[in-house]
């Protein structure tokens, strides 16, 4: 079993949709957890964390189940610029060593 | 900003030879990281180093190894390369602090190619 999962889309939306993304994690001692963005044939950059209270940045809403080992990403009005792979990116352990889901394709189409 | 930069975009190379990917950071970062990105694996950690001359085993280290001589740079070493070997590798530096929630800035990316 992967580390963490996710499902890898695509994703196609109309531009205006809401969006949510699901992850989930293998080891229940994990430490903080990330949503970060890649774009075609870029490096990726960190979107937001991901804290127990669940956090919300503009349009971007982030959640964690502890419970059930998972987090998600929920997307509202989605923009074409919002067209990207989001990779969900976790820390297992004390220190800075991350491990990154294989990425969820979101496609926004006019 | 931060910047991370690495020697090269693209590179291609063939089979035996020994290859150096070269890393800079610029904002006094004690964390540096290699990654190679593989369609449907996502990002894999090869070697991490939390300091000058300090290395650590990442996920896939077979095949490759690293040098940290100054804090800002960090290498990977590919000592005979193999076809499978062929891959995007991502350079990545974070700060050390007591959050666990530190932000890994990359690299462009060096996208290698091994006939």
């Amino acid at each position: 079993r992967k580390e963490v999962e996710q499902d890898p889309g695509p994703f196609n939306v109309p531009e205006g949709a809401t969006v949510a993304f699901n992850c989930t994690y293998s080891n229940s001692a994990s430490q903080s957890f990330f949503w970060y963005r890649q774009d075609c044939r870029k490096e990726p950059k960190l979107l937001m964390s991901v804290y127990s209270s669940g956090n919300e940045d503009g349009r971007f809403t982030a959640q964690l189940n502890r419970a059930s080992q998972y987090i998600s990403l929920l997307i509202r009005d989605s923009k074409l610029s919002d067209s990207a792979t989001y990779l969900c990116v976790v820390n297992m352990r004390h220190g800075n060593k991350l491990v990154f889901g294989a990425g969820t394709i979101l496609r926004v189409k006019s | 900003d931060v910047k991370v930069t690495q020697s090269s975009r693209y590179l291609v190379k063939r089979t035996g030879e020994k290859v150096f990917l070269e890393c800079v950071q610029d904002m006094d970062h004690e964390n540096m990281f290699w990654y190679r990105q593989d369609p449907g694996l996502g990002l894999r950690l090869i070697y991490f180093s939390y300091d000058v001359k300090m290395k650590e085993k990442g996920d896939i280290p077979e095949g490759y190894s690293v040098s940290r001589e100054k804090k800002e740079r960090f290498s990977l070493i590919l000592e005979s390369a193999s076809t499978n070997q062929t891959s995007m590798y991502l350079c990545a530096s974070s700060l050390t602090s007591g959050s666990p929630y530190n932000e890994q800035f990359f690299g462009p990316g060096t996208r290698l190619t091994v006939l």
